[in-house]
């Protein structure tokens, strides 16, 4: 595997469901991101962790848990969520501090339907 | 006000067309001003970044910015077919400290043959 996969592609829950993201980054990065894409919207920046430790949370409804266990890994953990969550998740890796610009690196993406 | 606005067309253009995608922004601290891609199924790639005003050209791709104007514009030469995407326009106050991005919503082109 390289680059940013992410697991699963598909995911349909219903409101009640407890469910997880998973995104593995094979490039030996040390910051990952979590970012929300709703049709018509830009992307908006849910949660960076850099070095495993969030350093950014934007304002995300506590509905979405994310969890850093080392830095190739990241989760996003879902419970009770609504049907305007219903969006593609994109997670990113980055290596932070390597000047002069970092460029982030993007998985596919998980298509998440809420019923 | 949106931080960044871009039209989200969609763009549909005839193969060897020049196509211009254009994005405006009000922060007047970005500096760093990028083209992300994204074909239908995927995530988004890095086409292009510049640093602050001024051109920078990689083969058909030309982008440009214009801060004065608060105006960046990515440029297309004899479009493709394989160009067909998604193009968001990204811009950050600096290039490290977790790179936070602010993008705009993103362009739907279509080249077709």
């Amino acid at each position: 595997e390289t680059g940013v996969t992410q697991t699963p592609r598909h995911l349909v829950m219903g409101m009640t469901n407890k469910k997880s993201l998973k995104c593995e980054q094979h490039l030996g990065h040390n910051a990952m991101y979590w970012y929300k894409q709703s049709a018509k919207k830009p992307l908006e920046l849910m949660f960076v962790y850099s070095l495993e430790e969030r350093v950014e949370n934007n304002s995300v409804p506590s509905r979405f848990s994310p969890e850093c266990p080392n830095s190739s890994h990241l989760f996003l953990h879902l419970h009770t969520l609504q049907p305007e969550d219903s969006a593609l998740y994109l997670c990113a890796s980055s290596q932070d501090n390597s000047p002069p610009f970092n460029e982030q690196f993007f998985g596919p993406g998980t298509r998440l339907t809420v019923l | 006000q949106k931080e960044v606005e871009q039209d989200p067309g969609p763009l549909s253009v005839p193969e060897g067309a020049i196509v211009s995608l254009n994005c405006t922004y009000s922060n007047s601290a970005f500096q760093y001003f990028m083209w992300y891609r994204q074909y239908s199924r995927k995530g988004p790639e890095l086409l292009m970044y510049t640093y602050s005003s001024g051109n920078k050209e990689d083969g058909r791709f030309t982008a440009q910015v214009d801060k004065s104007s608060k105006y960046i514009s990515l440029f297309i030469r004899d479009s493709q077919p394989s160009d067909s995407a998604t193009y968001l326009c990204a811009m950050s106050v600096t290039g490290t400290s977790y790179g936070k991005l602010t993008f705009g919503q993103g362009t739907i082109l279509t080249v077709h043959p």
